[in-house]
């Protein structure tokens, strides 16, 4: 089906230090996001990946759509505590029908601390 | 209109009582989504309206739900009979064509 599996499911690291995850699916995605979400809010779009193989950088994160459309990896580097938070992947998912209505699915998230 | 504003925040309620949430999405945006968060795991799509029709639902959304968007504008989730598993972060997200902007979503406890 059209799930997503994102490891690591959890990271501790030092400020400073680069960070890395991925996020895979057995189906292909024409789209892949990265979101952060904050405890007690909602998830704010980081990244938006469009292409196989396209990079795209926000800052000190970078993203890459894989050339195979089943996985992404988003990159952060020189960590900081405002850095800490949950990431998500997540890609458009379509009814039996094939119409999305830009519904989406997400992983399970990765859980981010830094510590100072 | 900064976003997606959602009441209420927190809500308790004792098991078997009806809730209702509220989500205000962005002013030009014709496309509304509700999604349920329990914890670990990321959102899951529970409903979508464009404009004033509801266009999809989720097999997620038993018969105990019930989402409307009137004129268009503001949506409502309902939720009758109140299980313990209904206890969730209910998050909105509003879309002119692409891209979300998420609420912070109403975070529901039932006890």
């Amino acid at each position: 089906g059209q799930q997503l599996n994102q490891s690591p499911q959890s990271m501790f690291i030092q400020e400073g230090e680069d960070v890395s995850m991925n996020c895979t699916s057995s189906s292909i995605f024409n789209t892949w996001l990265w979101y952060k979400q904050d405890p007690g809010e909602g998830p704010v779009l980081l990244i938006a990946l469009y292409k196989a193989g396209e990079l795209t950088s926000n800052g000190r994160l970078t993203a890459q759509f894989g050339i195979t459309r089943k996985d992404s990896f988003l990159n952060i580097s020189a960590s900081i505590p405002s850095d800490v938070g949950i990431y998500f992947c997540a890609g458009p998912i379509s009814n039996a029908g094939g119409t999305s209505y830009g519904k989406l699915t997400f992983g399970q998230g990765t859980i981010l601390t830094v510590h100072p | 209109d900064t976003g997606v504003s959602q009441n209420p925040r927190h809500k308790i309620t004792k098991r078997g009582q009806n809730v209702t949430f509220r989500c205000d999405p962005i002013s030009e945006h014709n496309r509304l989504y509700w999604y349920r968060q329990t914890l670990g795991q990321g959102p899951e799509f529970l409903t979508y309206f464009q404009n004033e029709a509801q266009l999809e639902k989720s097999r997620l959304l038993s018969d105990r739900f019930s989402a409307e968007r009137p004129k268009g504008s503001f949506s409502t989730l309902e939720i009758q009979r109140t299980e313990q598993g209904d206890s969730a972060m209910y998050l909105c997200a509003s879309s002119p064509a692409s891209g979300y902007t998420f609420g912070s979503g109403t975070r529901l406890t039932v006890v």
